[in-house]
């Protein structure tokens, strides 16, 4: 069966770095567009980064551009995103999806739980 | 940048109808998406392409499109649909996938 799986969340302070990665099984990976997603604890769900199925184009949310970089390997089924320069604002859990089109909708992970604070 | 605006919360009898709306400029020029979120658990697709339902997702579930609101309509709800719901749309403009502020449907 499809399967997400995100790792690499934790604790960090203001300033700092993380890397999320997501691990996909039970699909051909490199047939999917992916995104990460996000949604800070009590509000709603916000979007952060696209990447197509062979990894260009690439969008990102205004919020996260110029500090979040998305990329995927295709060999290894896996998703990733680097994130620099965190905000206490970008505490969140995120969320790994993917999408066979932009109108398709989107299929989710289970989610890392990034923490930012001092 | 583009708006998806709901409304806070919803509420509705076991076995009545639940209508959830969602306005943007010129919605219904583009393809809306709802999703299901129940506390703790991950967002769960339930109509793509306005009124399209995903394998698994009952048939009291359905949608429509046209022009500034989307609407998920839920048929005869039952205790167990009892979630937040999110719209969400593709706005080529700007190159960005836009969610709905999210809508809480109580099942008295």
């Amino acid at each position: 069966q499809v399967q997400l799986v995100e790792s690499g969340g934790g604790l960090v302070k203001p300033g700092g770095s993380l890397r999320l990665s997501c691990a996909a099984s039970g699909f051909t990976f490199s047939d999917y567009y992916m995104s990460w997603m996000r949604q800070a604890p009590g509000k709603g769900l916000e979007w952060v980064s696209y990447i197509s199925s062979s990894g260009s184009p690439i969008h990102y949310a205004d919020s996260v551009k110029g500090r979040f970089t998305i990329s995927r390997d295709n060999a290894r089924n896996s998703l990733y995103l680097q994130m620099n320069s965190l905000r206490s604002e970008d505490t969140a859990v995120y969320y790994c999806a993917r999408a066979s089109g932009h109108t398709s909708g989107w299929y989710w992970g289970q989610g890392t739980l990034v923490t930012v604070s001092s | 940048s583009y708006e998806l605006t709901q409304p806070p919360s919803v509420s509705v009898s076991p076995g009545q109808t639940a209508s959830i709306i969602c306005s943007g400029d010129k919605l219904g020029d583009k393809y809306a998406c709802w999703y299901q979120q129940k506390p703790g658990q991950s967002p769960v697709l339930v109509i793509y392409q306005d009124n399209k339902r995903p394998s698994g997702i009952p048939e009291r579930f359905s949608g429509s499109n046209s022009g500034n609101t989307a609407t998920l309509t839920i048929s005869g709800t039952q205790a167990m649909d009892e979630a937040d719901y999110y719209c969400q749309a593709w706005d080529r403009n700007t190159a960005s996938y836009v969610f709905g502020t999210g809508t809480k449907v109580t099942v008295l």
